[in-house]
């Protein structure tokens, strides 16, 4: 079955003190992984697509990778308006095409 | 170019009642999504269009039906309104298949069946 499992469910930082979040995924026939990020009461913003292993995006403070099994979503040196849910979703190919959905870690970042 | 806009915002439905819950792009992509969003479910994909006049179950299809007569638009209709779907509901849109192009999302209908 296809699976994608974020971890930690939540996450506090204080300004300043990176950290990543991580996202395992068990499905047959990766097309893409997905990153997103949810602030309160709006829908996904998109951040970041990787399609192979190795792969490697940044924008401002975030870094994405990926491996075979998982990806990393490295946040640096964060400032509080990083504080949001942060959605991890695949795309998979095997037998029917579909995205799978992880249920989000919540980073709230202190000043 | 406003991307993708629901209207309404907010609804409370009573037991049975019915509704439609309306999805617009600008971005003229061809696939259209409808998804929920509970707390500790993640989002799941209710329906979706590949194109004008198609549509196709997804995850979650019981309870609700669609219809994409326009490009633009996509249509989430609820019958008979249960506690249940009880949600926030989020339209989406991408340029080609989901499993890899990025979806443009809407920001999303907050929706109370009391």
């Amino acid at each position: 079955e296809d699976q994608v499992t974020q971890s930690p469910e939540a996450l506090r930082l204080q300004e300043g003190e990176s950290s990543s979040l991580n996202c395992s995924y068990t499905v047959s026939g990766l097309r893409g992984l997905f990153w997103y990020r949810q602030d309160p009461g709006k829908g996904p913003e998109f951040l970041f697509t990787l399609y192979s292993a190795g792969e490697e995006k940044e924008k401002e403070r975030l870094k994405a990778t990926l491996t075979k099994k998982e990806s990393f979503l490295h946040i640096t040196a964060p400032k509080p308006e990083d504080s949001a849910t942060y959605l991890c979703a695949a795309g998979t190919q095997g037998g029917s095409e579909k995205l799978v959905f992880g249920k989000g870690t919540k980073l709230t970042v202190n000043p | 170019n406003a991307g993708v806009t629901q209207t309404p915002k907010f609804r409370v439905l009573k037991t049975g009642q019915s509704m439609t819950l309306l999805c617009a792009q600008d971005m003229n992509h061809e696939y259209m999504y409808w998804y929920r969003q509970d707390p500790g479910m993640g989002l799941r994909l209710i329906h979706y269009s590949v194109g004008e006049g198609t549509t196709a179950k997804g995850e979650v299809p019981d309870g609700y039906n669609v219809s994409r007569l326009k490009k633009q638009n996509f249509l989430l209709g609820l019958e008979s309104a249960a506690p249940s779907q009880t949600s926030v509901y989020f339209c989406a849109s991408t340029v080609g298949p989901l499993s890899y192009n990025e979806q443009f999302f809407g920001p999303g209908t907050r929706l109370t069946v009391l």
